[in-house]
């Protein structure tokens, strides 16, 4: 159980131009979503809570109107990288709360290699 | 301030052995703290999570400590195997279901 599903896994976009990238919550319903972001060698910084039928709370430092956030339902969310530029270009990683006991676990999706060309 | 500190130095042991990974934090009180694998290319995959009043937890050849006096968690990978190496995490609560992850110490089991 837990599983969460992202999509697409690699997208090559030109500068530019917008991407979106889908994270699903199979299993479970997740009133709580995450955008991570990674660079190579580098740990996971988050840049936005991603709550169903609230806006998103995003990082200090995340453009909200670059990185637009939607979690229309409590098994998906999506993010939209708007006009891409080369320096967008990295690891980006969704992961869903599920609550179990009384704690919150986090499961993340595989992953989306963004780059801009 | 506050951090989440994990050796940045890639640990590299002899198959066989108990791998420990350290992690240490300051200035937080987290009701629980977690542990994730990660590999190259891939997203974290969740381990286990241990709450401020457990001491210990366990699950097949991973053990957990979890020391809130000392501000410290042990993660052991006992009988460890090739195919543990990867990149683990710790990651604490800091609001709610918010978590915090450290930098990841990397793990290379030898065989």
């Amino acid at each position: 159980g837990a599983v969460v599903s992202q999509h697409p896994s690699r997208v090559i976009c030109k500068s530019g131009t917008s991407v979106k990238i889908e994270c699903r919550s199979l299993d479970f319903q997740a009133t709580t979503m995450f955008w991570y972001r990674q660079f190579p060698k580098q740990s996971l910084m988050l840049m936005a809570t991603s709550n169903e039928g609230s806006k998103a709370t995003y990082e200090q430092g995340v453009e909200k109107d670059k990185f637009l956030i939607n979690h229309a339902s409590l098994t998906l969310s999506t993010l939209t990288v708007t006009s891409a530029h080369p320096e967008d270009s990295s690891f980006y990683i969704c992961s869903a709360a599920h609550l179990s006991g009384g704690a919150y676990e986090q499961y993340f999706g595989p992953g989306t290699r963004l780059t801009v060309t | 301030s506050q951090k989440i500190e994990q050796n940045s130095e890639a640990l590299n042991i002899q198959e066989g052995k108990t791998a420990t990974l350290t992690c240490n934090y300051t200035n937080y009180s987290p009701a629980y703290l977690q542990w994730y694998r990660q590999d190259p290319g891939r997203g974290p995959v969740f381990l286990l999570l241990i709450r401020e009043n457990e001491k210990e937890k366990r699950k097949e050849r991973l053990k957990v400590t979890f020391d809130t006096t000392l501000k410290q968690s042990l993660f052991h990978i006992t009988a460890s195997q090739p195919a543990d190496s990867a990149t683990y995490l710790c990651a604490l609560n800091n609001a709610g279901n918010m978590l915090t992850f450290g930098g990841g110490t990397r793990l290379m089991v030898k065989p």
